[in-house]
């Protein structure tokens, strides 16, 4: 099993902030994908990221791919209260690009 | 809604019971696949379906877990004598196809949450 290091697990921070949520591992992937969980809800994609070094932005959100295909960063800009959620990343690996292996997340709270 | 359909939502067995849970995929897919999210940890694949084939099971354990995606009517998810441990949210997911590139987008239900007592 190829194992998805999530940091940090929680994080607080208040409306206009920014921050960056990280998602890191020893093992390369084909290809890695960033969803966003609410409470009692089925995870929802926010953006795949394919080639080392890619860089993909979703309005307020910039998604990073690492060189290596390691690793990988969500950076979220002037952060609002309805980004409130589980971040979840998941990396698929060779051609079985279905059996995802997912992080256990960062939950991160946006306070008015 | 046109989105995965799982039922139940919320399933509480007592141990040695059986579990049976239900997806229906996006309409237009089919390809089925099941995850399990146990408490404190991370979302983990256990079996890929297209109609009447299993593609991959190398997620599922071993005994009393079985999946199946008849020609007609939903995926089914089955628990055979369930144990505590088997506690967890059991996500359904569809897609229209994979791509050999692996960037195919997977379309989760709400997941159903079974309770073990």
């Amino acid at each position: 099993t190829q194992l998805l290091e999530q940091s940090p697990q929680f994080l607080s921070i208040q409306e206009g902030e920014n921050l960056t949520v990280y998602c890191n591992s020893s093992s390369v992937f084909s290809s890695l994908q960033w969803y966003r969980q609410e409470p009692g809800e089925g995870p929802v994609l926010l953006v795949t990221v394919v080639t080392g070094g890619e860089v993909k932005k979703l309005k307020r959100l910039t998604f990073q791919f690492g060189d290596a295909r390691k690793d990988s960063s969500l950076h979220i800009t002037a952060a609002q209260p309805g980004d409130t959620g589980l971040y979840l990343c998941a990396g698929a690996a060779g051609n079985s690009g279905y059996a995802l292996n997912f992080g256990k997340g960062t939950s991160l709270l946006v306070t008015p | 809604n046109a989105g995965v359909m799982q039922n139940p939502r919320h399933l509480v067995r007592r141990r040695g019971q059986e579990a049976r849970l239900r997806c229906s995929p996006m309409k237009g897919h089919s390809h089925v696949y099941w995850y399990r999210q146990l408490p404190e940890e991370g979302l983990k694949f256990m079996v890929y379906l297209q109609k009447e084939n299993i593609i991959d099971e190398s997620g599922m354990p071993k005994e009393r877990f079985s999946a199946e995606f008849p020609k007609e009517g939903p995926s089914i998810l089955r628990i055979q004598q369930v144990v505590r441990g088997d506690s967890a949210a059991y996500f359904c997911a569809s897609s229209p196809y994979f791509e050999h590139s692996n960037t195919g987008e997977l379309f989760f239900g709400e997941g159903s949450r079974l309770t073990v007592l």
